[in-house]
This record gives C-alpha cells, structure tokens and sequence, in this order.
C-alpha cells in the first residue's frame, strides 16, 4: 500500500516553456501532498506543502508564481514550473500523507532539464 | 547550518551481520523521525518511525533506537542482505509531521 506515482519521470525543453508534473496518491487519499527539490549532492528541500482544496504554504524563498501548486482532489497534485529556464533544473519529488503525524510517501521524482 | 546529519556518508557490511546507520540532529522540537530507504532513480521508500514518546520501535528486520537527550538515533538492520544494499536517509519534523527535514544520507553496501 501507500503508492505514489509521480509522472512525467524525466523532461527537457527549452527556456521559457511552462512544465505541469503530477502527482497521485493510488491507494490512499492523500489530505496533503509535499512538493521537494533536490539538487545535486544535496538532500531533499521542500519547496511548498498543499493541504486539498486550500492553497499551498511555500517556504521561504520559493517564488509562489513560479512554481504554481494544484491540489483539487484528495489524490491528485500538481507542480507547474512556469516560465522555466535553465537555472530551474533539477529533480523535483512530490511526496503524500492521508493524515497528520503519518509517514510521508514518496514519488519516484522528476528529473526537469531546460536547455 | 544542518539540523540533522548523517555523518557516515558509506557503510559496508558483510551479508548477515548487523547494519547501523545512525543520524544526529540539534532541533529540540523535532519529535518524530522517519528512516527511509533509496535506491537509484527511484523516490524514498518510507522504512520506519519513531515518535519522541518512545525510544524504540521495531518492525521485522529494522529497528530503531531514539536517544532523546543525546539527540542521536540510528537503524540496525538485522540481518543484513544484499537487497538492503541502498542509500538511507533519516528525517525529523516537529509536531503533525509536516516539514520534514533530511540528513545527506549514508549508503549502504551489503556484500554477499
């Protein structure tokens, strides 16, 4: 139990083209979903947690209007990086937890490169 | 400035013996700790958690130990086999679980 899927697993494409990940909780509904970004040798750092149907809380120095979160249902949320341009790649992991104080469970990651 | 650390960036362990990986951290308010394993292009696995009421938890061939006043923890892996063989992270986070915050990792190598 407790699957995540994230998809797509990896993209490229050119600067200044937006790009929407998905992330989805398949057996559980997930009540709040967790956005990460991992940059190389580094540990996961969270960019911004959603809680479905309200909007999401970044952490500081994460630009809300670029990085655009959805979490419309109890099993669906998406990260849209707008606008990307180079300095935006990098592996990007949602992660999901039906309830406070439950482990949270991860996706498989998206690796984003933007030429 | 790193609140949690994993200080062993590599472990090898003959198959069958025990695996230690242990985690410091210097928050005083985190109060629940999560290990997780990982392997190569694929997310964190979730393995185990303790929560700061308890100073053991364990499920199968994982255990792991809190030391709240020394703020250390680890994850003893008995025995070890070579599909433990990954890279594992130890988590913290205060109250709900929400934010959780990394240590860098120690990979895990288990020889046959």
């Amino acid at each position: 139990g407790a699957v995540v899927s994230q998809h797509p697993s990896w993209v490229i494409c050119k600067s200044g083209t937006s790009v929407k990940i998905e992330c989805r909780s398949l057996d559980f509904q997930a009540t709040t979903m967790f956005w990460y970004r991992q940059f190389p040798k580094q540990s996961l750092m969270l960019m911004a947690t959603s809680n479905e149907g309200s909007k999401a809380t970044y952490e500081q120095g994460v630009e809300k209007d670029k990085f655009l979160i959805n979490h419309a249902s109890l099993t669906l949320s998406t990260l849209t990086v707008t606008s990307a341009h180079p300095e935006d790649s990098s592996f990007y992991i949602c992660s999901a937890r039906n309830r406070q104080n439950q482990p949270q469970h991860f996706g498989d990651g998206t690796r984003l490169s933007i030429l | 400035d790193q609140q949690v650390k994993q200080n062993s960036p590599s472990l090898s362990v003959q198959e069958g013996r025990i695996s230690i990986l242990n985690c410091d951290y210097t928050n005083s308010m985190f109060d629940y700790f999560l290990w997780y394993k990982k392997y190569p292009a694929e997310g964190p696995t979730f393995l185990i958690s303790i929560s700061s009421i308890k100073d053991k938890n364990e499920d199968g061939r994982f255990t792991v130990f809190l030391n709240k006043s020394a703020k250390h923890l680890s994850l003893h892996i008995v025995p070890s086999q070579p599909g433990d063989s990954a890279v594992y992270f130890c988590a913290a986070s205060g109250w709900a679980g929400n934010m959780l915050t990394f240590g860098g990792g120690t990979r895990l190598m288990v020889k046959p």
